[in-house]
């Protein structure tokens, strides 16, 4: 049973444009969710998070939206660069323990 | 800083010859995590330890074995390896639940045949 899910497995978009990835949750244990960004041959790395508390959080160009009852969030990103051509993961967290469970991700690819 | 650093990076193995992944981490770190990412599958938990000494179960922990002697370090054990394990392999470390940002490592790339 999927609790964090990606369903787009893909995205192209033109430079300067803006860039939406979608992820859908399952478990209502779930109060904290991050993006994390990962190229080819590396470690995923931190991106942007949001609390449960929050609807909205903006860093630079990205900015993660929730919806708690849709238990839905999304990452924008604008204007889109082709460095930010990577596949993109949401995770998310819950309980005691900091376990992160994590979708299937996105790729990404944004043409210049 | 050279963060959390795994070794070795690339390694072919046969079926059922056995191995040792290890993961160093220089943050002193608390929580330590060994993670597995196939095609169309994301990141998966294999096995996790949140301090020294302890050592927990992720979703996929069948075939796996790991041991925190020490606080830096996470070892992760293949017995005897299976080409369902051929994957790549991502430590990840954290100094507490609070904390915001989960470190990786570069990964292990992890071929049975």
């Amino acid at each position: 049973d999927q609790q964090v899910k990606q369903n787009s497995p893909s995205l192209s978009v033109q430079e300067g444009r803006i860039s939406i990835l979608n992820c859908d949750y399952t478990n209502s244990m779930f109060d904290y969710f991050l993006w994390y960004k990962k190229y080819p041959a590396e470690g995923p790395t931190f991106l942007i998070s949001i609390s449960s508390i929050k609807d909205k959080n903006e860093d630079g160009r990205f900015t993660v939206f929730l919806n708690k009852s849709a238990k839905h969030l999304s990452l924008h990103i604008v204007p889109s660069q082709p460095g930010d051509s990577a596949v993109y993961f949401c995770a998310a967290s819950g309980g005691s323990n900091y376990k992160l469970t994590f979708g299937k991700g996105t790729l990404l690819t944004v043409n210049p | 800083n050279a963060g959390v650093t795994q070794t070795p990076k690339f390694r072919v193995l046969k079926t059922g010859q056995s191995m040792t992944l290890l993961c160093a981490q220089d943050m002193n770190h608390e929580y330590m995590y060994w993670y597995r990412q196939d095609p169309g599958m994301g990141l998966r938990l294999i096995h996790y330890s949140v301090g020294e000494g302890t050592t927990a179960k992720g979703e996929v922990p069948d075939g796996y074995n790991v041991s925190r002697l020490k606080k830096q370090n996470f070892l992760l054990g293949l017995e005897s390896a299976a080409p369902s394990q051929t994957s790549v392999y991502f430590c990840a470390s954290i100094q507490s639940p609070t904390n915001e940002k989960l470190f990786f490592g570069s990964g292990t790339q992890l071929s049975v045949l």
